[in-house]
């Protein structure tokens, strides 16, 4: 079975502090996908990063970067320089690399970010 | 311009009735999905399409039924609403490759459904 943990429920920071939000995966599966998403508290589900298992370079795009660790089963997200608009609920989530597609994402409780003036 | 769109953003009803949410996406893909999100914010599958083909369902009650009368689109019923059905619900698509797999899902913007 597939698992996502994300175990900071909320987190509270003053912009321009760097956070790092914390995701932690279980799979059996060799070939598998992790996403990140945001909500923001308008509701709609942003998408802001896919990364495939075999691909463990981390990324940084802008103040965003991700950190992929298969040894630890991590994928971490860290925003530099945060700012009041990266308020907003953060989602990690897998899903299996099956020939065919239409996985099912697997999504962690979420972290809420809230970053004050 | 609106890549996947769900009608309506809100829908408030009484217990027991019939309601259906309606999703479209101009993305050109073929699968599409339904998700539920609970009070606590918790994300989960309840179905998906794959050319008008269901190809997950994901032990939800009968009462909900899925029709996908062509690619573009999914729209989702519900009989007999109860109040533990109040929940966002949001549609997704992503386009099938046929290789590995764990294509991007992109998500509508939601369908917050109160049942009183």
């Amino acid at each position: 079975a597939q698992k996502v943990t994300q175990a900071q429920t909320e987190i509270s920071v003053v912009e321009k502090e760097d956070v790092t939000l914390d995701c932690v995966y279980e799979t059996r599966d060799t070939t598998y996908y992790l996403f990140w998403y945001k909500q923001p508290p308008s509701g709609e589900l942003v998408f802001l990063i896919r990364r495939n298992s075999f691909d463990e370079q981390n990324e940084i795009s802008g103040r965003y970067s991700w950190n992929f660790q298969k040894s630890t089963s991590s994928f971490n997200f860290t925003i530099t320089a945060s700012q009041v608009v990266d308020s907003a609920v953060y989602f990690c989530a897998l899903s299996r690399g099956t020939q065919g597609g239409s996985e099912k994402l697997v999504f962690g409780k979420g972290t809420k970010l809230t970053v004050n003036p | 311009d609106t890549a996947v769109s769900q009608t309506p953003k809100y829908l408030v009803t009484q217990m027991g009735n019939d309601k259906s949410i309606k999703c479209e996406q101009n993305l050109g893909h073929d699968t599409m999905y339904w998700y539920k999100q609970d009070s606590k914010k918790f994300l989960k599958i309840m179905f998906s399409y794959n050319n008008k083909e269901l190809i997950i369902n994901e032990t939800v009650p009968n009462r909900f039924s899925p029709k996908s009368p062509d690619k573009a689109h999914l729209n989702l019923h519900i009989n007999s609403l109860e109040l533990g059905d109040s929940a966002v619900y949001f549609c997704a698509s992503s386009q099938t490759t046929g290789l590995a797999g764990g294509e991007t899902q992109y998500f509508g913007p939601g369908t917050r459904l109160t049942v009183l």
